[in-house]
């Protein structure tokens, strides 16, 4: 069952426009989560995080939002560039399991068009 | 420079014959991972290693098999592959101390079971 994903598999942007990336979860005990990048033939890498304990996170283009209540958080990449086409995986942990277990969206592609 | 390493990035074998694929991180990373990663199904863990001779399962651990000799490696065996193995692998390591929960990732390994 997953509990981690992602609804809409392919999404395309325009230069300069605002990309938003979707995520819901089920597991209310998730405290922490990722947005990974992923480009062909390489492995995903990482891109931000925020805590369950925040409710927003800034870095660069690069913007978090986490809605604890709907179990949702969304990726916010303003502005677009070419460059950052690519499939976009949303994870999340159980940090109270010592773990480091992560649990993957299914991923989302992403088309920046010039 | 920090990076986790796989080998081989691909290989194509026939049902039943055993494999290895093996993964070496330089960050001295006490955690570390895999993952397959099928279409539609995102990435999902396979087993995982909080240190040295400390192995457990993830979510799909069947038909595979770890080992954690040494902190640096951390080798996934298929000892009979079979054709629904065929997948993207990824290999992953991360620092467990504190909320260090951002996992680095290899290349990935594409094996194909015919």
């Amino acid at each position: 069952d997953q509990q981690v994903k992602q609804n809409s598999p392919s999404l395309s942007v325009q230069e300069g426009r605002i990309s938003i990336l979707n995520c819901d979860y089920t597991n209310s005990m998730f405290d922490y989560f990722l947005w990974y990048k992923k480009y062909p033939a390489e492995g995903p890498t990482f891109l931000i995080s925020i805590s369950s304990i925040k409710d927003k996170n800034e870095d660069g283009r690069f913007t978090v939002f986490l809605n604890k209540s709907a179990k949702h958080l969304s990726l916010h990449i303003v502005p677009s560039q070419p460059g950052d086409s690519a499939v976009y995986f949303c994870a999340a942990i159980l940090t109270l399991t010592g773990a480091n277990n992560l649990f993957f969206g299914t991923g989302t592609r992403l088309t920046v068009i010039p | 420079e920090a990076q986790v390493t796989q080998n081989p990035r691909y290989l194509i074998t026939v049902t039943g014959k055993k494999l290895t694929v093996t993964c070496s991180q330089n960050m001295n990373h006490e955690y570390m991972s895999w993952y397959r990663q099928d279409p539609g199904l995102g990435l999902r863990q396979i087993y995982y290693s909080m240190n040295v001779e400390v192995t457990d399962k993830g979510d799909v651990p069947e038909g595979y098999k770890v080992s954690r000799k040494e902190k640096r490696n951390f080798p996934l065996i298929l000892e009979s592959p079979s054709p629904n193995q065929t997948s993207l692998y990824f290999c992953a390591s991360t620092r467990t101390s504190g909320r260090a929960h951002t996992q680095y990732f290899g290349p990935g390994t594409r094996l194909t079971v015919l």
